[in-house]
Order: C-alpha cells, then structure tokens, then sequence
C-alpha cells in the first residue's frame, strides 16, 4: 500500500524543469506532497484531493489523476533551495492510515 | 505558534534497554502521529493518535507502543531495543486525523542509536 515514487533521484541544473511522480495501488482520496532537506524534518508543499481541490504552496504545482491513482509534482526554473528528498503521502478511500512514498532526491546544481 | 517539539532530539541506547520519546504537538493539534525513518526503508508509519486514542498502527512488532494525554503531548516506547531500531523517529502534529486531508507539522525528530 506504500506509494511508489519514479525517479528515484534526478540532478538538475538550476532553471531546469522535473517532474516527480507518485503512484498507488489503491483507490485515493488525497495526495500529500512534503519535501525533506538533508538533516531537517518533512514540511508540507500541497495536497490534492479527489475532485480536483488543492491547498498548499503557492509556488509549487501539481497534479492528481484520479483514473490512474496517480500523483506528479512539478518544479519549474528550479532553484538551488529546491534540493532535498520529496516524499509524497496517501489517504485512502478506505480506511485512514497514511502512507509515504518512498521518496525522490532532487539535486540542483550551479 | 510555537511548532511540533520532540524529546530528547539525540540517545544512544543498548540492546535490550527499552527508551520512551516524548512529542509535543502544536497548540489546537489534537492528532499526532510517529514515523520511524531509516535510510533504507525511508518513512515508515508506525502509529496515529487523536483525542487520546490509536487509530491506526503501522507494521511494527509489539515492543513499539504509545499513548497521548489529555493535552495531546504523545509518547512512544520501544521496549527490548534491538540494533535496527536505530533511526529517526519523527513525530508529526495536524489539526484532524488521517482521512481529513489535512497537512502534517514535523517535529525535528528524535534520533536514536543503539549500539
């Protein structure tokens, strides 16, 4: 029931584009997107939920096919403090337990 | 608002000691819930609390137990600590539960290391 994240990590340039995926088995309500710097805790981006609503980062932009249970996140003109490791996380249709993806490292590079 | 805080933020334990770690929510956050993170098997669930009752437990054996108080302040034990109970024990704080679709605060994690 864990999420799966495809790439496993990327290195980008900075003002280079990447998108990041998330895909699960199961039929989902909300997808959670966090991002996760080198010796810091998670912090929350967005989330989407089924039926199209989203609340999170201005700045940060993503999408959920609910057809394919199937979440990308996208990071444009990406800058250096983009780096880190991004987890995404699911809710269920049913039952309530959270899972996290199994996270993609994002380097951006001079 | 002061955010999520954990403690203590570092411990080194032996095999066979058991350890208790202490999270502290933000104020008006009555759901806490723990995650174990290991290099290899990245964020793993291990349980949910909200208004002092589990609602959900991950795939951890026995010896990882928890409660929440009445202030909503979390503890987790581990009990007969092995060697691959060393990780980051992360403690995270919403206003609602899982299934709500609202966001986690992270505390800065406990790390614990057995040796």
């Amino acid at each position: 029931q864990q999420p799966v994240q495809s790439p496993q990590a990327v290195i980008l340039r900075e003002g280079e584009d990447a998108v990041i995926n998330c895909s699960s088995s199961k039929a989902l309500y909300s997808v959670h997107w966090y991002r996760q710097k080198h010796g810091e805790a998670p912090v929350f981006l967005m989330i989407l939920l089924k039926g199209g609503e989203q609340k999170g980062h201005e700045k940060i932009s993503a999408s959920f096919n609910e057809k394919k249970q199937q979440s990308s996140l996208y990071l444009t003109a990406s800058q250096l403090s983009y780096s880190g490791t991004y987890f995404c996380g699911t809710e269920m249709n049913t039952g309530n337990q959270f899972y996290f993806g199994t996270g993609t490292s994002l380097t951006v590079i001079p | 608002k002061a955010g999520v805080t954990q403690t203590p933020r570092y411990l080194i334990k032996t095999r066979g000691q058991q350890v208790t770690l202490s999270c502290s929510p933000i104020s008006g956050h009555r759901s806490v819930s723990w995650y174990q993170q290991t290099p290899g098997q990245g964020l793993q669930f291990l349980f949910e609390y909200f208004s002092e009752t589990q609602r959900n437990k991950g795939n951890f054996p026995g010896r990882f137990s928890g409660r929440q108080f009445s202030n909503s302040r979390s503890e987790m034990n581990v009990s007969t600590l092995e060697l691959g109970d060393s990780a980051l024990y992360l403690c995270a704080s919403s206003l609602a539960p899982s299934g709500a679709a609202y966001e986690q605060y992270f505390g800065p994690g406990t790390r614990l290391t057995v040796t």
